[in-house]
């Protein structure tokens, strides 16, 4: 199924490792966006790719960096990970950046910092 | 960004419908109408969006306001896996959109 998909589903890390989260998306989408959920909140916004070759920060940006690598991927990355990064995190993609399209979102990555 | 208030919760029953509303009063002319659902264990799935007129798909319906400053998604008839918690989304001139707490929605059998 077209979409987006995310990599790992689940990853438990020791306080200061580092690790990338993957994210591909199938539907020849520009902008693509990264957000964390924490437990019983919304989601925020951590960094966003309104297009190939372009980042931008989000609402919460520090501890993280991202990379677009192409077209297709966007991957987050936590250099030194903290017990504050403890997260569900999710991937999304939208067509453009206009108003009228909607975002798609992959199915998270749920990451436990100990 | 403009900013969305909806209620924290609401219960309905299984089969009815449901009118999840949203104020929004500092909208601006060049807003879109967002509304997405989450699902527990999942992530937000894209529900329907509108400008001025009310809109219909397979999923909900779209109710606008005539002065913009409100919306209300209605299911039509609700079921169980109808059950999550839905956002209420302005999307603007910038290129991202920000979530507020939404509406979890109870379904009751």
């Amino acid at each position: 199924n077209a979409g987006v998909t995310q990599t790992p589903k689940f990853q438990v890390l020791k306080t200061g490792q580092s690790m990338t989260l993957q994210c591909a998306q199938d539907m020849n989408h520009n902008s693509m966006y990264w957000y964390r959920q924490d437990p019983g909140m919304g989601l925020r916004l951590i960094y966003y790719s309104a297009s190939e070759g372009t980042t931008d920060k989000g609402e919460v940006p520090n501890g993280y960096n991202v990379s677009r690598l192409n077209k297709r991927e966007f991957s987050l990355r936590l250099e030194s990970a903290a017990p504050s990064q403890t997260s569900v995190y999710f991937c999304a993609s939208s067509k453009n950046r206009e108003r009228n399209y909607g975002y798609t979102f992959g199915s998270g990555t749920r990451l436990t910092v100990v | 960004d403009a900013k969305t208030t909806q209620p924290n919760s609401m219960e309905s029953n299984e089969e009815e419908p449901v009118h999840l509303p949203c104020n929004h009063s500092t909208i601006s002319g060049t807003d879109y109408i967002h509304w997405y659902r989450q699902l527990p264990s999942q992530g937000p799935e894209y529900v329907i969006h509108g400008l001025t007129s009310n809109v219909n798909n397979r999923m909900a319906s779209l109710a606008i306001a005539e002065d913009r400053k409100s919306s209300t998604l209605i299911l039509h008839r609700a079921t169980l896996r109808d059950a999550a918690v839905y956002y209420c989304i302005l999307r603007n001139r910038d290129d991202k959109i920000i979530f507020g707490k939404g509406t979890r929605l109870h379904i009751l059998p």
